[in-house]
């Protein structure tokens, strides 16, 4: 059964600040892995996807990585601002088509 | 944004009684999802569409039943709600398994 663990649970950075958030996964037999945002009281916002063929994708400040072999994907928040503050959660999908999400990532960003 | 529609957005009911949640879209996508996601647990996968009257079952299916009479719709019923199944419930909407999922805002349950 496929696990998905993101580390830290929580994270404090200073508006401007490099950072970067990991998502790691038991079975490395992915079709593609997801990442997400959500704020507080809402949906799931859509950020990246990485197909298992690629290495990253980028959008803007975001850049997200996947190394199948390890099981581990990282999502990089260049020159982070307070309005990045949310939960990031990572999701992949193993077989069929369903996707095993973690728990998230807690993000602060101080002004 | 992905033109997906949960309702009712905030419902209470009393343990016993069924409740129908609706989800919505105007994208013509052939996947729907319907999660849970409550603290600790992250979201997990109840039940999933793949078509018109083309249903499976998720990871916590038990005590849920869903329909799909029309692309457009997908029900999520409780046939008789539990104070276990208060939760946030959220809708999700793909072309296809290897696309992107899309996530309705959610509606929030509470079974007093």
């Amino acid at each position: 059964k496929q696990e998905v663990t993101q580390i830290p649970a929580a994270l404090s950075v200073p508006e401007g600040e490099n950072l970067v958030l990991n998502c790691s996964f038991t079975d490395s037999a992915i079709y593609n892995l997801q990442w997400f945002r959500q704020d507080p009281g809402k949906g799931l916002t859509s950020l990246l996807l990485i197909q298992s063929s690629q290495r990253e994708q980028t959008s803007g400040r975001l850049n997200a990585s996947l190394d199948k072999s390890s099981g581990r994907s990282t999502l990089y928040i260049a020159a982070s601002q307070p309005g990045d503050s949310a939960t990031y959660l990572c999701a992949v999908q193993s077989s069929g088509d369903k996707l095993t999400f973690g728990t998230g990532t807690r993000l602060a960003v101080r002004p | 944004d992905a033109g997906i529609t949960q309702s009712p957005r905030h419902k209470v009911t009393e343990t016993g009684t069924p409740v129908t949640l609706r989800c919505h879209q105007t994208e013509n996508h052939r996947y729907m999802y319907w999660y849970r996601q409550d603290p600790g647990h992250g979201l997990r996968l109840i039940h999933y569409s793949y078509g018109v009257k083309d249903t499976d079952k998720g990871e916590v299916s038990d005590g849920y039943s869903v329909s799909r009479s029309k692309t457009e719709d997908f029900l999520l019923t409780l046939e008789s709600a539990t104070s276990s199944q208060t939760s946030v419930y959220f809708c999700a909407i793909s072309r296809d398994p290897s696309y992107e999922q899309y996530f309705g805002p959610g509606t929030r349950l509470t079974v007093t």
